[in-house]
């Protein structure tokens, strides 16, 4: 098994839809992350999870939801998304959270088209 | 909080030609520097990492990167490129949480 894992790997939804995206981590890790990649812009920081409690929220609106019901575990649930919010949607874990040393390690990501 | 600027957005080489990815960071505490590839429809994968010690780090696969404090850069280099090089380069930096740079397109042309 692949360190983390992503789930779907490739998803198109309406803007009235909902949906989820899943990740998990067989590393032992004790902190998650949520990534948005847009072409030509910066990874850019949505959540982060450090032993199960949200640590950052940066700044995201409100159609997306994470939820981490234990340490290997992260969800983002998607609701009336905009066209502008398709991208990948990169999860990551690390041994600690905010404050650590350690990198980050990657899933494949999820492709998100919004329709 | 930290910043990363990658100054190249695209770098075409020849095979077997050197190259070097430009980074620069800013941040007023001390951080730790990471090196990051990613390929077509992959994640990012970790190539190289400065946490502390020799301010030269190298990867497996010829890849290596010098810390350098005073100009606040983290430059990626390599000898001799390979087409199997060809990938998205991200460079990131972590303080309190991880930042990356918006990546350089390294392409390498037979």
């Amino acid at each position: 098994e692949t360190g983390v894992t992503q789930t779907p790997r490739h998803l198109v939804m309406g803007m009235t839809n909902k949906k989820s995206l899943k990740c998990e981590q067989h590393l032992g890790h004790n902190a998650m992350y949520w990534y948005k990649q847009s072409a030509k812009k910066p990874l850019e920081l949505m959540f982060v999870y450090n032993f199960k409690e949200q640590t950052e929220n940066n700044s995201v609106p409100s159609r997306f939801s994470p939820e981490c019901p234990n340490s290997s575990h992260l969800f983002l649930h998607l609701h009336t998304l905009q066209p502008e919010d398709s991208a990948l949607y990169l999860c990551a874990s690390s041994l600690h959270g905010t404050g650590g040393t350690g990198e980050l390690f990657f899933g494949e990501g999820s492709r998100l088209t919004v329709l | 909080a930290q910043s990363v600027t990658q100054l190249d957005s695209q770098v075409p080489v020849f095979e077997e030609a050197p190259v070097e990815l430009r980074c620069n960071y800013s941040s007023s505490v001390s951080v730790y520097l990471f090196w990051y590839v990613q390929y077509p429809n992959q994640g990012l994968q970790l190539l190289l990492k400065y946490l502390s010690g020799s301010t030269l780090v190298e990867s497996i696969n010829g890849f290596e990167a010098e810390f350098n404090k005073s100009q606040t850069s983290f430059h990626l280099r390599k000898p001799s490129v390979h087409i199997s090089d060809t990938a998205e380069y991200f460079c990131a930096v972590r303080a309190d949480d991880m930042r990356f740079g918006a990546g350089t397109r390294l392409t390498v042309k037979p």
